[in-house]
């Protein structure tokens, strides 16, 4: 089935340690997104990529980057990860088909930083 | 700027009630509204759009453009519908044409026995 897969499901980091979450997708979309969701929170839109173009939300902290190598795979990078970075991590992709611009998640990776 | 209120955290209703979710928003353009959910350890996915005057799973949403809401619907409450459910709101942001999407804080929807 295509999806969107994410890799780790759960990962620990340590305080100031960099640490790279990864991000597939099997359904060739052109659109990926991160998303980063803390308890009983929306999920807050870090940056997206539409092909090749980066886009970063005015409020994203520098401590966090994004690589698109290929059309296929997205990776968050944070370099200096601190507590409050804890959270879940969410991938999305979607491919504009007229005006809807519907969402596929990834099942997220968890973020603990000790 | 664009926002998506959903005032309630939890919403706890009976098996047969019917539900209403709540859902305003603030967009100064024409939205694409959606409603998202989330059960228990699945990953988030798309139940309807309004642009689709769809019914999914015994839901349908009507965008109210006067009252600026976008409410989930369903007559009858089953014990399955339990998750979290989101509303989101997609307009015109970015570069290229592109949507973004703006969520709101989610309510949860605990359907009792």
């Amino acid at each position: 089935d295509a999806m969107v897969i994410q890799n780790p499901r759960y990962q620990v980091t340590q305080f100031g340690k960099p640490v790279t979450l990864s991000c597939s997708q099997t359904l060739n979309h052109n659109v990926m997104y991160w998303y980063q969701q803390k308890s009983s929170q929306a999920p807050k839109l870090l940056f997206h990529y539409y092909d090749k173009d980066f886009n970063n939300e005015a409020d994203t902290p520098d401590n966090f980057q994004s690589r698109r190598p290929n059309t296929s795979f997205c990776f968050l990078d944070i370099r200096s990860p601190g507590l409050g970075d804890a959270a879940m991590y969410l991938c999305a992709t979607s491919s504009p088909s007229g005006f809807t611009y519907e969402q596929y998640f990834g099942p997220g990776t968890r973020l603990t930083v000790t | 700027a664009q926002r998506v209120t959903q005032p309630e955290k939890l919403l706890s209703v009976f098996k047969g009630a019917p539900v209403e979710l709540k859902c305003n928003y603030s967009y100064s353009g024409s939205p694409e509204l959606f409603w998202y959910v989330q059960y228990s350890r699945q990953r988030l996915q798309l139940l309807l759009r309004h642009i689709s005057r769809e019914s999914i799973k015994g839901f349908t949403a009507d965008l109210n453009k006067g009252e600026t809401s976008f409410h989930l619907k369903k007559p009858f409450a089953q014990e399955e519908d339990s998750a979290m459910y989101y509303c989101a709101l997609s307009g015109l942001g970015g570069s290229g044409g592109y949507q973004k999407v703006t969520f709101g804080t989610g309510t949860k929807l605990q359907v009792i026995p």
